[in-house]
C-alpha cells in the first residue's frame, strides 16, 4: 500500500494563475518532505523541501505547505508559467532516509 | 561529466537473460540509490548504499542485486529478467546518508523485458 499518495494524476492551469498540487501521506514517522519536478526523458530534479518542524517553506514562486495533523502536503506555484509544465512528484523521507514517492501529478500550464 | 550518468539509455531484453544497469556519479556523493518508476506507482526504492562497501534493501528488492565497490559506481543487476521488471530505472545519489539530504537523479534507463 502506498504511503505517499497524489490523487490527482493531472492538473491544467492558465498561465499567470496559481497551481496547487496536493499530496497525502500515511506514515506519521516521516520527517522530511520534498517536491521533485520531472520533464519527459529526464530524471527528476529537486524543487523544494520542508522539514516536519515547519509548516511552510518558500522559494521564489514555489511554496510548500505542511499540515502534519492532516498528513497533507501541498505545493503552490504562483504565478504559473508554461515552463512549469512537467510531472511533479512529492516524496517523504523516514528517519532511515528512505524516500517514498507519490505517483506524480502532470501539470499543464496553458499560455 | 557532471552529475550522474546511466547506461544504457534503453534496452530490450529477453526474459531469463542477465542484465546490468550502470550508474556513475562524479560528485563524490556518499549515498546512492536505485529506483524504478512504473505508471501509477511513482518511484519505488529498489536498493541503496549509504557509503562505499555497504548496501541495503529498499521497498522492492526482489530480483535485483547491487554492489558498491567504490564511491562513484553503483551497478544494478537483474540476474534473470522477468517481464514484470519492465520499467524505467533511475539511479540517484546524495551527499550524505540521512534525512534532509537532497537526492540527485540520473536520466534513467528504459528497460523492456519480453
Amino acid at each position: 500500500d502506498q504511503q505517499v499518495k497524489q490523487n490527482s494524476p493531472s492538473l491544467s492551469v492558465q498561465e499567470g494563475r496559481i497551481s496547487i498540487l496536493n499530496c497525502d501521506y500515511t506514515n506519521s514517522m516521516f520527517d522530511y518532505f520534498l517536491w521533485y519536478k520531472k520533464y519527459p526523458a529526464e530524471g527528476p530534479t529537486f524543487l523544494i523541501s520542508i522539514s516536519s518542524i515547519k509548516d511552510k517553506n518558500e522559494d521564489g514562486r514555489f511554496t510548500v505547505f505542511l499540515n502534519k495533523s492532516a498528513k497533507h502536503l501541498s505545493l503552490h506555484i504562483v504565478p504559473s508559467q508554461p515552463g512549469d509544465s512537467a510531472v511533479y512528484f512529492c516524496a517523504a523521507a523516514d528517519n532511515f532516509n528512505k524516500f517514498y514517492f507519490g505517483s506524480g501529478t502532470k501539470l499543464n500550464v496553458k499560455p | 561529466i557532471a552529475g550522474i550518468t546511466q547506461a544504457p539509455t534503453s534496452q530490450i531484453l529477453a526474459a531469463g537473460r542477465r542484465m546490468t544497469l550502470r550508474c556513475t556519479q562524479d560528485m563524490r556523493h556518499n549515498a546512492m540509490y536505485w529506483y524504478r518508476q512504473d505508471l501509477g506507482l511513482g518511484l519505488r526504492l529498489i536498493h541503496y548504499s549509504n557509503t562505499a562497501g555497504t548496501t541495503g534493501k529498499g521497498e522492492v528488492p526482489d530480483g535485483y542485486s547491487v554492489s558498491r565497490a567504490n564511491t562513484d559506481d553503483f551497478p544494478l543487476t537483474l540476474a534473470s529478467a522477468v517481464p514484470s521488471q519492465t520499467s524505467v530505472y533511475f539511479c540517484a545519489s546524495s551527499k550524505f546518508w540521512g534525512s534532509g539530504n537532497e537526492q540527485f537523479f540520473g536520466p534513467g534507463t528504459r528497460l523492456t523485458v519480453l
